[in-house]
């Protein structure tokens, strides 16, 4: 079957870094995608990757190793803002997005 | 309108009711999604359309409906809600169907089913 792991919940420190770890199992592999989705709102669209791999957008970076099906993102410099729940989507052979159900990531003072 | 609108925002709706769920996007996406988000677990899809005129189904279709007469334009319909059928609904819709997809969402519905 097609499945997404990533944890429930992370908590970390403001100015810290942060790592979201995901491993995926999908019929197929076209890609792999983050979403940042605040509470009470819908999720938004951060980061792809399809090649092994960093790929860097300011504070955010996220990794990519199709081999060992998993990927990780990267949270650097946490601001308060950044607390929100952080979904894991990987696209299968048809194109459809499997998602994980999301870390929820607490930023403390 | 600017992106992707759902209506309404809420509903409390008696079991065994019909609802239909709006969704409209004007970004001219070719390809619409409706995915449902319970608590611990990941979005679901319902049911999804690549472009106007086709629809198909997603992992959880049963007692969900779709159409696409238009590209704007994807409304969901729950013939005779059920209790299970409480969750938050979401529209998506991306440029077409395809790698590097980058899907775009409404802000949601929240639906309880009594």
């Amino acid at each position: 079957g097609q499945n997404i792991d990533q944890p429930t919940e992370m908590t970390a420190t403001e100015g810290a870094i942060v790592q979201i770890n995901c491993t995926y199992q999908t019929s197929g592999f076209n890609g792999l995608f983050w979403y940042q989705q605040h509470a009470g709102e819908a999720p938004t669209f951060l980061s792809y990757n399809v090649l092994d791999g960093l790929e860097e957008k300011g504070r955010f970076s996220s990794f990519l190793s199709r081999s060992k099906g998993y990927s990780y993102l990267l949270l650097k410099e946490l601001q308060m803002k950044d607390s929100a729940s952080y979904l894991c989507a990987a696209m299968d052979s048809n194109y459809q997005l499997i998602w994980g159900a999301g870390t929820k990531l607490i930023i403390k003072p | 309108i600017a992106g992707i609108t759902q209506a309404p925002t809420s509903q409390i709706l008696a079991a065994g009711r019909r609802m239909t769920l709006r969704c409209t996007q004007d970004m001219r996406h070719n390809a619409m999604y409706w995915y449902r988000q319970d608590l611990g677990l990941g979005l679901r899809l319902i049911h999804y359309s690549n472009t106007a005129g086709t629809t198909g189904k997603g992992e959880v279709p049963d007692g969900y409906s779709v159409s696409r007469a238009n590209t704007d334009d994807f409304p969901l319909t729950l013939a005779s809600a059920v209790p299970s059928q409480t969750s938050v609904y979401f529209c998506a819709s991306s440029v077409g169907l395809g790698d590097y997809n980058e899907q775009f969402f409404g802000p949601g519905t929240r639906l309880t089913v009594l």
